[in-house]
């Protein structure tokens, strides 16, 4: 099935350090999604963006929703020990059936 | 409000068996949707149950099907199962079949393996 590109798989970083890392499409969505999973547990939605070129704050999260409608960024400033587990975006068009298209994932550890 | 509550929490399987997984929806949402997490992989669309009927359905074959009972809990069906099954797969529930996507909540999913 159809997943978005997502990038980085993976990064190692120091606490208080910023991150930023970013979702692409070949296809347009209507609304932009970051979740963050932990181990063992489901994604939990950080912030939803609904329109193109919109940014979108949650604390130390910021999100923006490309003007394309085709891509999506999150950074996430000072991190903290518990910012460490899997980032994904995911894309939703409307339509009939309302189904999540989700990125691989970032994995995000956070050295203390 | 009580959130997502899915069952078992894992299980392991032969191939060539049967096995059905088990959502309860959280309160007041109406909409049940299925979602396939192999390793490593973000999750991937099944199907979306809502007014008891399939309401859009991923690329997988008819040997993954389900229901949704009265109360909105929702039940998933695997036939014939594979290796490659092995997998989490997560449950979500919305209300209004999760118009714009942001009313999904997930649960904390249900471990397959199929040996």
């Amino acid at each position: 099935g159809q997943q978005l590109n997502q990038s980085p798989q993976s990064m190692f970083i120091q606490e208080g350090e910023d991150v930023s890392m970013n979702c692409t499409s070949s296809s347009i969505f209507n609304t932009w999604l970051w979740y963050k999973q932990d181990p063992g547990e489901g994604p939990v939605l950080l912030i939803a963006l609904y329109k193109a070129g919109e940014l979108t704050s949650n604390g130390r999260l910021t999100a923006q929703f490309g003007i394309t409608r085709k891509d999506s960024f999150l950074n996430i400033s000072a991190s903290i020990p518990s910012d460490v587990g899997i980032y994904f975006c995911a894309g939703h068009s409307g339509g009939s059936n309302y189904k999540l298209t989700f990125g691989k994932g970032t994995l995000l550890t956070v050295n203390p | 409000e009580t959130g997502v509550t899915q069952s078992p929490t894992h299980l392991i399987k032969t191939r060539g068996q049967q096995v059905t997984l088990r959502c309860s929806s959280q309160s007041g949402h109406n909409t049940v949707s299925w979602y396939q997490q192999a390793l490593g992989q973000g999750p991937q669309f099944i199907f979306q149950y809502y007014r008891e009927e399939e309401n859009g359905r991923g690329n997988f074959p008819p040997r993954f099907s389900g229901l949704q009972f009265p109360n909105y809990s929702s039940e998933l069906n695997v036939n014939a199962l594979e290796l490659d099954d092995s997998a989490l797969y997560l449950c979500a529930s919305s209300l209004e079949q999760g118009r714009g996507g942001y009313g999904y909540t997930f649960g904390s999913g249900t471990r397959l393996t199929v040996v």
